[in-house]
């Protein structure tokens, strides 16, 4: 069965710093994979999507970017963090080619408060 | 406009009850499908059930039904016989067909289950 990882779980960063955050997916090849922001009691807003390796999609403009160096791999990355940064990050992966039907699963989530 | 409105902030329900929250969505495409995740507090987005637009008849997963009226625009998710356990914010979100991968959400109807 598939399983996706986020880490960590829980961060506190200054105002300023960079942010690294990583998630992996388990049990599948050449997923889709998504980064998706959800501020305090509101929706998900998409963020980065990605259909292979190398291959990144920004949804926003914005002070992040984020990267897909192996398959199963994504990566969420700023060199200087912002207040507005501050929400639960979560990843997705759905199987790749589904269509209107691919369902995306959900990682459990980082939340990050920048300070 | 909003492509997707969930128009309840909240709901309330006693256990063993039927519950149905309220999903309306905005598109011109003819191909697209319909998704609700489940949000507990832990934060995770659990996917519970799907619709395709050219599905013709309404979705269920065991508890959980989706009612589809494809005239209206509407995707209301319906859970049966409530529990504890599904006390937890609730997101419709949509897939066109047109709109490559992106998943649009809903802001979300927080269901409060009470013994």
């Amino acid at each position: 069965s598939q399983t996706i990882h986020q880490w960590p779980a829980t961060l506190v960063q200054p105002v300023g710093s960079p942010l690294s955050l990583e998630c992996t997916v388990e049990g599948t090849s050449n997923p889709n994979l998504y980064w998706y922001r959800q501020a305090a009691g509101r929706g998900l807003q998409l963020l980065f999507y990605s259909v292979g390796i190398g291959q990144i999609s920004s949804e926003v403009p914005q002070n992040l970017s984020a990267s897909r160096p192996q398959d199963r791999q994504f990566i969420l990355s700023s060199k200087k963090l912002l207040l507005s940064d501050s929400g639960f990050y979560l990843c997705a992966w759905s199987p790749y080619g589904a269509g209107t039907q691919e369902t995306q699963y959900f990682g459990p989530g980082t939340r990050l408060l920048v300070l | 406009a909003q492509k997707i409105t969930q128009t309840q902030p909240g709901m309330f329900v006693q256990e063993k009850e039927a519950v149905t929250l309220d999903c309306t969505y905005d598109t011109s495409d003819q191909s697209y499908g319909l998704f609700w995740y489940k949000q507990p507090s832990s934060g995770e987005m659990i996917f519970l059930i799907y619709q395709g637009s050219y599905d013709e008849q309404n979705a269920t997963e065991g508890r959980y039904s989706l009612n589809f009226q494809k005239a209206r625009k509407s995707a209301n998710l319906v859970i049966s016989a409530s529990q504890l356990g599904d006390s937890a914010m609730y997101f419709c979100a949509m897939r066109e067909d047109q709109a490559g991968t992106a998943l649009i959400f809903g802001k979300g109807t927080t269901l409060s289950v009470s013994s």
